[in-house]
């Protein structure tokens, strides 16, 4: 079946640092990914979205760039803080799964002080 | 959490026993999922409804079943409780423009 992954399970910054979440993705008909946050005990939280037309978007202290040549998905973080640890998911909507993520397993990213 | 609630937030059960959790959302989004999450593995889908009364199953939809009688409310039923059913449970929403889906608060359920 399809897949979505992570290279790396846990990161570890010092605060104040960028850090960089990478995922790959299986499906080259996918149209779409998105990051997502998960604060211990809580629901996933919408980060960052981005369509495959494209190939970086912005937001507030985060950028995600796509590069469909690999099958690569990355989130940036800038200025790291401690409010920033949490785990983060990729997930992308493969060409025939309508409304329907695939999630990848997740990476934890540690901030120390 | 987007106007999203679950409920219960944690139940213990016995093996054998049926168990529904309810998720209910005042957003009036056409799409209601349900996902479970175990250590090591990202969210994993189990059923997801496009409407009322229309449902469908996700990867990982056996011993599961679901309701949708009303668009704010989405339930699963798991009809008779296993071990291997203990985890977290997520519901989620999305709507017709977006993509994004928004996720509740989470159901811990333990089956002992």
């Amino acid at each position: 079946g399809e897949s979505v992954g992570l290279h790396l399970p846990t990161l570890s910054v010092q605060e104040g640092d960028n850090s960089i979440i990478n995922c790959a993705y299986s499906n080259s008909a996918s149209d779409y990914f998105i990051w997502y946050k998960q604060e211990s005990g809580k629901g996933p939280q919408f980060i960052i979205d981005i369509r495959s037309n494209m190939d970086k978007r912005q937001g507030q202290r985060v950028t995600v760039l796509l590069n469909k040549t690999v099958k690569h998905l990355s989130l940036q973080i800038a200025a790291t803080q401690p409010g920033d640890s949490a785990v983060y998911f990729c997930a992308e909507i493969p060409d025939n799964y309508g409304q329907n993520f695939v999630f990848g397993p997740g990476t934890r990213l540690s901030v120390l002080p | 959490d987007a106007g999203i609630t679950q409920s219960p937030r944690h139940k213990v059960t016995e093996t054998g026993t049926p168990v529904t959790l309810r998720c209910h959302q005042t957003e009036n989004h056409r799409y209601m999922y349900w996902y479970r999450q175990d250590p090591g593995h990202g969210l994993r889908l189990i059923h997801y409804s496009y409407g009322v009364k229309d449902t469908d199953k996700g990867e990982v939809s056996d011993g599961y079943s679901v309701s949708r009688s009303k668009t704010e409310d989405f339930l699963l039923t798991l009809e008779s409780a296993t071990s291997s059913q203990t985890s977290v449970y997520f519901c989620a929403i999305s709507g017709d423009i977006s993509y994004e889906q928004y996720f509740g608060p989470g159901t811990r359920l333990t089956v002992t």
